[in-house]
């Protein structure tokens, strides 16, 4: 069975520049969830969607970071424009809520901004 | 909101000996999860427990779900190299949407030969 897939797994970009990165959750699944991991703050929770729609985003940092779940299949993070600080690992989860709700995670977009 | 402590921070073991990390909140979970994640990829899903008091085992990992509802245990017997990883916790409290997980920071298991 195909997993979270994520893409790109790595990406660098110069800073300012606009970044998305890209989910497909499990078929059939429908919470997705997307993480950011760093060394200094661990994972973190950033916003997810329950059937398509944002439920809370309250991870998000700040205004420069955008999601969206435009199908069941889909899901995008952008950073607009992005920062040295938003080096990190981002990854997508995603979860059937009448599975037992649990979450499993993509091998991640690793983010490198200089 | 809710914490999760995990212990040990790092483990550096001899192969063959059995290891045990568990985790502590501050309130309770309805569901605990136990995940490995080895260097350049995602966390993978080792042990799913859902009552208080289950006890769960996956080839030699064994977990359990306190009867407390705020902790959670993970053993590993007799390890073996590629058990090298981070092994994390994450609890889950069911509140109306509330669906998220909460994240311990990690134990790093270092198994030498």
């Amino acid at each position: 069975d195909a997993g979270v897939i994520q893409s790109p797994r790595h990406e660098v970009t110069e800073m300012g520049q606009e970044v998305t990165l890209r989910c497909k959750p499990i078929s059939g699944h429908n919470s997705l969830f997307w993480y950011r991991q760093t060394m200094m703050r661990g994972l973190e929770l950033l916003i997810y969607f329950n059937n398509n729609v944002p439920i809370d985003d309250s991870g998000m940092p700040e205004d420069r970071f955008s999601a969206k779940m435009p199908n069941a299949s889909f899901s995008t993070l952008k950073i607009q424009p992005s920062e040295p600080r938003d080096s990190a690992v981002y990854f997508c989860a995603s979860t059937a809520t009448d599975s037992g709700n649990t979450i499993y995670f993509g091998e991640g977009s690793w983010l490198t901004v200089v | 909101g809710q914490q999760l402590n995990q212990s040990p921070q790092s483990m550096f073991i001899q192969e063959g000996e059995d290891v045990s990390m568990n985790c502590t909140s501050s309130s309770i979970f309805n569901t605990w999860l136990w995940y490995k994640q080895e260097p350049g990829e995602g966390p993978v899903l080792l042990i799913a427990l859902y009552k208080a008091g289950e006890l769960t085992s996956n080839g030699r990992l064994t977990a359990q779900f306190g009867i407390t509802r705020k902790d959670s245990f993970l053993n590993i017997s007799a390890s073996i190299p590629s058990d090298v990883g981070i092994y994390f916790c994450a609890g889950r409290y069911y509140s109306g949407s509330a669906r998220q997980l909460t994240f311990g920071s990690g134990t790093q298991l270092t198994v030498l030969p």
